[in-house]
């Protein structure tokens, strides 16, 4: 069945560095942009990276702009999510989320995975 | 960037009653609006895309309606299992942002 599991998630200090990993089955991972979403406790959601299918057009909210990178490995089916200098405000669960169509960002989130929780804290 | 501003931020309904939760767009989107419910705990899954259509395995109970910058989501007959949080989401441009979100609880 189509899945993604977040991994990465943890405890780290204010300024540091932490990767995300997403790994996708049971669809062709290669034809679908790929999103990440995050969600801070008690609060709503809010869109954080998008990529293209193959990895050559990236966007960012204005909040990870220049500290978060997405990227994707094709060849293993995983998406990554990239995050320097982290704040305690990136506190949140994060969530990997497949785009709707093929080989175009319809930008609608249509497979969620269950969320990595990142806590950033001294 | 595009604002999304949903109303209510919550509600109180019953068993059966019909909900419509609404969202406004800072500046005209066309359809491109999306809607998702969020359980606790749970990850959103996607009930309406492009304003009105009805993803795939969701309920004809659920339908959404509007464009330009005026949107609706209505539930008809509300099930025990539709006590969640709503968001809508614009899939105009990035940054993709969402609405507040709507609790819709039991009354």
């Amino acid at each position: 069945q189509v899945q993604l599991v977040e991994s990465g998630g943890g405890v780290v200090q204010p300024g540091r560095s932490l990767t995300l990993s997403c790994a996708a089955s049971g669809f062709t991972f290669s034809s679908y942009a790929m999103h990440w979403v995050r969600q801070a406790p008690g609060k709503g959601l809010e869109w954080v990276a998008l990529i293209s299918y193959d990895g050559s057009n990236q966007y960012y909210a204005d909040s990870g702009k220049g500290r978060f990178t997405i990227s994707r490995d094709n060849s293993k089916n995983t998406l990554y999510l990239q995050m320097n200098s982290l704040r305690a405000d990136d506190t949140a669960v994060y969530y990997c989320a497949r785009d709707f169509a093929v080989l175009v960002a319809a930008k609608i989130l249509d497979v969620w995975g269950k969320g990595t929780t990142v806590t950033v804290s001294a | 960037d595009i604002q999304m501003t949903q109303s209510p931020s919550s509600l109180s309904a019953s068993v059966g009653d019909r909900v419509t939760i609404t969202c406004r767009a800072s500046q005209s989107i066309s359809t491109y609006l999306n809607w998702y419910q969020q359980k606790p705990g749970k990850a959103p899954k996607v009930l309406i895309y492009a304003a009105s259509s009805l993803q795939s395995g969701v309920p004809s109970r659920f339908s959404g309606g509007g464009s330009g910058t005026d949107f609706t989501l209505t539930i008809n007959s509300l099930q025990p299992e539709d006590f969640a949080t709503y968001y809508c989401q614009q899939s105009y441009s990035t940054p993709l942002t969402f609405g507040g979100g709507t609790e819709v609880e039991i009354k």
